[in-house]
């Protein structure tokens, strides 16, 4: 099987602009989340789709949004871009049922805020 | 809220010697425990993880770690280290009351390992 796959891998953004990451996740998977890592913060969680619904959702403000698609594909848009941004954003998939949380993480999309 | 803390920051080791990991993670409830291991360049990786049952876990590359309900803690020990270990390990916490997936990670534990 495929792993989860994560576009772009790297992004230079300017402050104020917006961006939209993109995440494929291993096949049969329905949920997809979706974190932030910073050398500062660690890794923090900011969404969870699963069947095209947010499950969950952590404690980023709402210029973070998310979306997911019908064949379980996901993005996450950032608007309006501060330096503070600049982070590694990992993608992760699962099968999304109760009987297991194992999470597959894609590689990350780098995106830095200039 | 759940929170996860790893004790240690850095650990610099000799290859063969013994690790262990510490994490401990506050919630009263139930919680699925994991440990992920992240290699210089590559993704997280999933090492192992609890759900329930014998809290002694075995994982993979000879890892396993023990769930101490009682000291809310899952720490990861390896009996002898080698160089390929060298990575940055993370501790993380899905508490049952979530609908679905939502970890929370500890700090990270960066690890090296002197051939």
């Amino acid at each position: 099987k495929a792993g989860v796959t994560q576009t772009p891998r790297y992004l230079i953004k300017t402050r104020g602009q917006q961006v939209t990451l993109s995440c494929s996740p291993i096949s049969g998977h329905r949920s997809v989340s979706w974190y932030q890592q910073t050398p500062g913060q660690g890794l923090q969680f900011l969404f969870e789709y699963f069947s095209e619904t947010q499950r969950n959702k952590g404690n980023f403000p709402g210029r973070f949004s998310g979306r997911q698609f019908s064949n379980s594909r996901s993005e996450m848009n950032v608007s309006t871009l501060e330096l503070g941004d600049s982070a590694l954003y990992l993608c992760a998939s699962s099968s999304g049922t109760r009987s297991t949380y194992e999470q597959y993480f894609g590689p990350g999309t780098r995106l830095t805020v200039t | 809220a759940q929170s996860v803390s790893q004790h240690n920051h850095h650990v610099i080791l000799s290859e063969a010697a013994s690790l262990e990991l510490g994490c401990n993670y506050s919630y009263g409830g139930t919680v699925n425990l994991f440990w992920y291991v992240q290699y210089p360049g590559q993704h997280l990786q999933l090492l192992l993880k609890y759900f329930s049952g014998d809290p002694l876990v075995k994982g993979i590359k000879g890892f396993e770690a023990e769930f101490i309900k009682s000291k809310f803690s899952f720490n990861l020990r390896k009996p002898s280290v080698q160089w390929s270990d060298t990575a940055e390990y993370f501790c993380a916490v899905n508490a049952q009351y979530n609908a679905g997936n939502m970890l929370t990670f500890g700090g990270g534990t960066r690890l090296m390992v002197k051939p």
